[in-house]
């Protein structure tokens, strides 16, 4: 069974980086697409961006300039990496199988990043 | 970005009876392969996203035959045929023909 497991901070400082890793275990890595997507407090899902196994990379414009998202294929799992945060980048992080036929099909449990002043 | 819209924003039901969502989108999510990426997700309280319906209405593993999905272009439905306890939570749709995926703002459905 295809089980992701999303780590890193959950508390970041404003103007700093947050780093998450999403561990992936039942699948290869090799094949699909590896998502972020987040989810601030009692709100709607933002799409943040993916990356294939591979390294080519789709992110969301309005995040673009600030998202990095990378994959270690050797240690099955993939990184999201947002900079100069502030107060609304805080969110509950998903890391998500992209199936690359139009749909995300595994998600991780999800990870809470608060952005403190 | 493809806009999303779903109607109701909130929706009441009673357990037993049927229930119907509806997704709305600013653009046909006719793709140029001829495929249409419209998938359906529920969220439990507390709860991921849990993939229930892709491609307008094909049903994901495990997802019990009393969800389903229809819908053409720009208008979309998903529908219980019987709600059930389990069935609370919040419904998204989601586009994935054009990038920047983009999300519905969520149907919460409760007893």
């Amino acid at each position: 069974q295809v089980q992701l497991q999303e780590s890193g901070p959950g508390l970041v400082k404003s103007s700093e980086t947050l780093s998450l890793t999403c561990a992936v275990s039942g699948a290869s890595i090799s094949s699909y697409y590896w998502s972020w997507i987040r989810q601030p407090p009692g709100k709607g899902l933002e799409w943040i961006g993916y990356i294939y196994y591979s390294g080519s990379t789709n992110y969301n414009p309005s995040l673009k300039s600030r998202v990095t998202i990378s994959v270690d294929t050797s240690k099955t799992q993939f990184s999201l990496k947002l900079s100069s945060v502030t107060a609304a980048d805080t969110a509950v992080y998903y890391c998500a199988r992209d199936h690359g036929a139009g749909y995300v099909d595994y998600w991780g449990q999800g990870t809470l990043v608060t952005v403190s002043s | 970005d493809i806009v999303m819209t779903q109607t109701p924003l909130s929706s009441p039901v009673t357990l037993g009876q049927p229930a119907s969502i509806s997704c709305r989108s600013s653009q046909s999510l006719v793709h140029s392969d001829g495929n249409t990426y419209l998938s359906w997700l529920q969220q439990r309280p507390g709860q991921p996203p849990r993939l229930l319906i892709y491609k307008v209405s094909s049903r994901f593993s495990g997802v019990p035959d009393r969800f389903s999905g229809s819908g053409a272009g720009t208008d979309f439905t998903l529908k219980i045929s019987r709600v059930e306890v389990e069935d609370v939570g919040v419904y998204f749709c989601m586009q994935s023909t054009q990038f920047p995926r983009t999300f519905g703002q969520g149907t919460k459905l409760e007893i």
